[in-house]
């Protein structure tokens, strides 16, 4: 069963516009990770942030975690046409090994 | 570095038949899973290793075998294909359970 859950499932959005994204989760975790998968490839990890933390940067990725609303948000500031992909959230619990996949959003930007 | 290997990349089978989904990786990772991705159901995972000779099962591990005899290697099997197996297939490596994942590109399988 998915642990995490992003919202929305689809986006579609203008070059150089930003793009949010949600993963909510049930129960308590060690980690989360954000995941990109290109359209006929396999995953790529973007962003792990630990259940300390409250936000994290890469380039233009920037990732909150909420642990007492037990969200995370990822958002791509001006993002571009090769920004399209599917974005997952990942959650590892405590005890777990392997993480835990949500269904994805479907990030859709146009040139 | 290669990374994560995965081989075949298609494959369609007839239901009933067997065969083994190849992955290896080259980066000395303890833990290796195997993951099937379906429309609207994001990734869910089959099995997973935490080391040589050591697996376990996941959310879905009916009608699938794993072994892992070696650090590098870590095969899927279907016994007896039927069509609710049809999906693309990942495996992953991990250093440590609480690490990044690192994935290959899939098989993609079809079964009739």
């Amino acid at each position: 069963s998915q642990q995490g859950e992003e919202d929305p499932q689809a986006l579609s959005i203008q070059e150089g516009e930003n793009a949010t994204m949600n993963c909510s989760y049930k129960t308590s975790i060690n980690n989360l990770q954000w995941y990109r998968q290109n359209s006929g490839r396999g995953l790529v990890h973007l962003i792990l942030i630990r259940s300390n933390e409250r936000e994290k940067h890469s380039g233009r990725l920037r990732v909150t975690l909420d642990t007492s609303k037990k969200s995370s948000s990822l958002l791509i500031t001006a993002s571009r046409a090769a920004d399209t992909a599917s974005y997952f959230c990942a959650t590892l619990s405590g005890g777990s090994y392997i993480p835990t996949f949500g269904r994805g959003t479907s990030l859709i930007v146009h040139p | 570095n290669a990374g994560v290997t995965q081989t075949p990349k298609f494959q369609v089978l007839k239901t009933g038949q067997s065969m083994t989904l190849q992955c290896a990786q080259d980066m000395n990772h303890e833990y290796m899973s195997w993951y099937r991705q379906d429309p609207g159901m994001g990734l869910r995972l089959i099995h997973y290793s935490v080391g040589a000779g050591i697996t376990d099962q996941g959310e879905v591990p009916n009608g699938y075998n794993v072994s892992r005899s070696t650090t590098e290697d870590f095969p899927l099997r279907l016994l007896s294909a039927a069509p609710s197996q049809t999906s693309v297939y990942f495996c992953a490596s991990s250093e440590q359970g609480n690490q990044p994942q690192h994935f290959g590109d899939g098989t993609r399988l079809s079964i009739l």
